[in-house]
C-alpha cells in the first residue's frame, strides 16, 4: 500500500523569496518519487523525479526536491519563486514494482505567488 | 515529444447520456490510465489498463467503464451520466513501473453534466 501527504492545501510567497511544499509518502517498497505542477486550464507537467540514484534531485524552472528516507519526505524546493510560479502542485508516489506503474496522487498544494 | 491527446477539451452533456471520452497516445506505451480531479481531492484513478483489452479497477470505478481495443487508445465510458460526475478528466500514459514510471498527460476534458 501506498500514499501520499501534502502537508499544505494552499501556500502563499512574496516574488523572490523562498518556495517550500512539503511531501511526506508511505510505500510497502522503494518508491519512485515525482512532484507534477498544473497551470490553470493545463494537464499535468513534470517538474522531477527521484528514482533511487541521487536523493537531491533538480528538476525544470530552478526547483529541487530532497529525498529523505529517515523522515519519508520529498519536500519540493526553490530559493526564489517568480510569479510564473503560480500553479498547483502535485506529489506522486510510485511503487518500484507490478506489472503497471499505479500512481498515487496526493490532494495538491495551491502555491500563490505576490508582488 | 510524447503527446497524449483527449478528443474534448469540454463537454456538456445530459443527465442520463452515455458518455465517450476518448484518449490517444503515440508513444506505444504499455499503460493508460483514466483519472478525475476534483478541487481538494488531487486526481482520483478510475481505471488503468497495462496492455490491449487489459483493465484494472482504480479506486473510485463506480459509474464508468473502460475500453482498450488498441494499444493507442483508451475510452472512457458513462454507462448514464449524472451531475455527480461533474468533474475534470485526465487521461495519462506511462511505460512500465519504476524508473520508467513517469506518466504523461493530456490536456483534461472539462465535463459538466446537467
Amino acid at each position: 500500500a501506498q500514499s501520499v501527504t501534502q502537508l499544505d492545501s494552499h501556500v502563499s510567497v512574496s516574488e523572490g523569496t523562498p518556495v517550500l511544499l512539503r511531501c511526506n509518502y508511505s510505500s510497502s517498497y522503494s518508491p519512485s518519487l515525482f512532484w507534477y505542477v498544473q497551470h490553470p486550464n493545463k494537464g499535468l507537467q513534470l517538474l522531477l523525479k527521484y528514482t533511487s540514484a541521487a536523493t537531491l534531485v533538480k528538476g525544470i524552472n530552478g526547483f529541487e526536491a530532497e529525498f529523505k528516507k529517515s523522515e519519508t519526505s520529498f519536500h519540493l524546493t526553490k530559493p526564489s519563486a517568480h510569479m510564473s510560479d503560480a500553479a498547483e502542485y502535485f506529489c506522486v508516489v510510485s511503487p518500484n514494482t507490478g506489472t503497471a506503474s499505479k500512481l498515487t496522487f496526493g490532494t495538491g498544494t495551491r502555491l500563490q505567488v505576490t508582488l | 515529444d510524447v503527446k497524449v491527446t483527449q478528443s474534448s477539451r469540454y463537454l456538456v452533456k445530459r443527465t442520463g447520456e452515455k458518455v465517450f471520452l476518448e484518449c490517444v497516445q503515440d508513444m506505444d506505451h504499455e499503460n493508460m490510465f483514466w483519472y478525475r480531479q476534483d478541487p481538494g481531492l488531487g486526481l482520483r484513478l478510475i481505471y488503468f489498463s497495462y496492455d490491449v483489452k487489459m483493465k484494472e479497477k482504480g479506486d473510485i470505478p463506480e459509474g464508468y467503464s473502460v475500453s482498450r481495443e488498441k494499444k493507442e487508445r483508451f475510452s472512457l465510458i458513462l454507462e448514464s451520466a449524472s451531475t455527480n460526475q461533474t468533474s475534470m478528466y485526465l487521461c495519462a500514459s506511462s511505460l512500465s513501473y519504476g524508473l520508467r514510471a513517469e506518466a504523461f498527460f493530456g490536456q483534461g476534458t472539462r465535463l459538466t453534466v446537467v
